[in-house]
């Protein structure tokens, strides 16, 4: 069954950083693109980021464009979130979601989440 | 930008029909896809391609579309359904995956 797990989220002043990690197993991570999907408190999910296969291409949500990247490392399964000049309203749960098969354009997999709280 | 309207809430008795519906422009051109969401738990895909369940789910959750709504029935519904239901499309127009605005769905 695949897995996703989620770490490094953490209570953060303003303006601060975080390094968003997720395991991945029990499929081929480098055949897939990959997503960051957020769900703050009394919002809906907004997705994030994503990133292609090889790590060549990465679009934003325009509310983080040029404050976070999304990256991969394909040899150690692993997908990446850097946030960084933290905003209360960044705020969330953060969730790694696998994509689905090509040409789908839906999320198949998700991880449990890894909690983000912006301190003031 | 892309927006995806759904009620906030549905209350439904056990046993009977849950439909929550997920209304944007011209929805039904594209491929709509529907999220469990549990406190706590990783969300769950439910129903993808407008119609098409992932292997494991029941056949009592089921959608469909028309040119300005989808929907996601639940038939039959039992305790275990009460969660967060959110669909979701791919806009071309932003190159971005937009998610509905969420409804929760209370079993009475």
């Amino acid at each position: 069954e695949v897995q996703l797990v989620e770490s490094g989220g953490g209570l953060v002043q303003r303006g601060g950083s975080l390094r968003l990690s997720c395991a991945a197993s029990e499929f081929t991570f480098s055949d897939y693109w990959m997503s960051w999907v957020r769900l703050a408190p009394g919002r809906g999910l907004e997705w994030v980021a994503n990133i292609n296969r090889d790590g060549s291409e990465r679009y934003y949500v325009d509310s983080v464009q040029g404050r976070f990247t999304i990256s991969r490392d394909n040899a150690k399964n692993s997908l990446y979130l850097q946030i960084n000049s933290l905003r209360a309203e960044d705020t969330a749960v953060y969730y790694c979601a696998k994509e689905g098969p090509a040409v789908t354009t839906h999320f198949d997999y998700w991880g449990q989440g890894t909690l983000v709280t912006v301190s003031s | 930008s892309y927006v995806l309207t759904q009620p906030p809430s549905v209350s439904v008795a056990p046993g009977q029909t849950a439909i929550i519906a997920c209304g944007g422009s011209s929805v039904g051109s594209k491929s709509v896809h529907w999220y469990q969401l549990k406190p706590g738990q990783a969300p769950v895909l439910v129903v993808y391609d407008d119609r098409d369940r992932p292997s494991g789910i029941p056949e009592r959750f089921s959608g469909s579309t028309s040119w300005n709504t989808a929907t996601l029935t639940i038939t039959t519904v039992e305790a275990g359904d009460e969660a967060d239901y959110y669909c979701q499309v791919w806009d071309s127009g932003s190159d971005h995956y937009v998610f509905g605005t969420g409804t929760k769905v209370t079993v009475l």
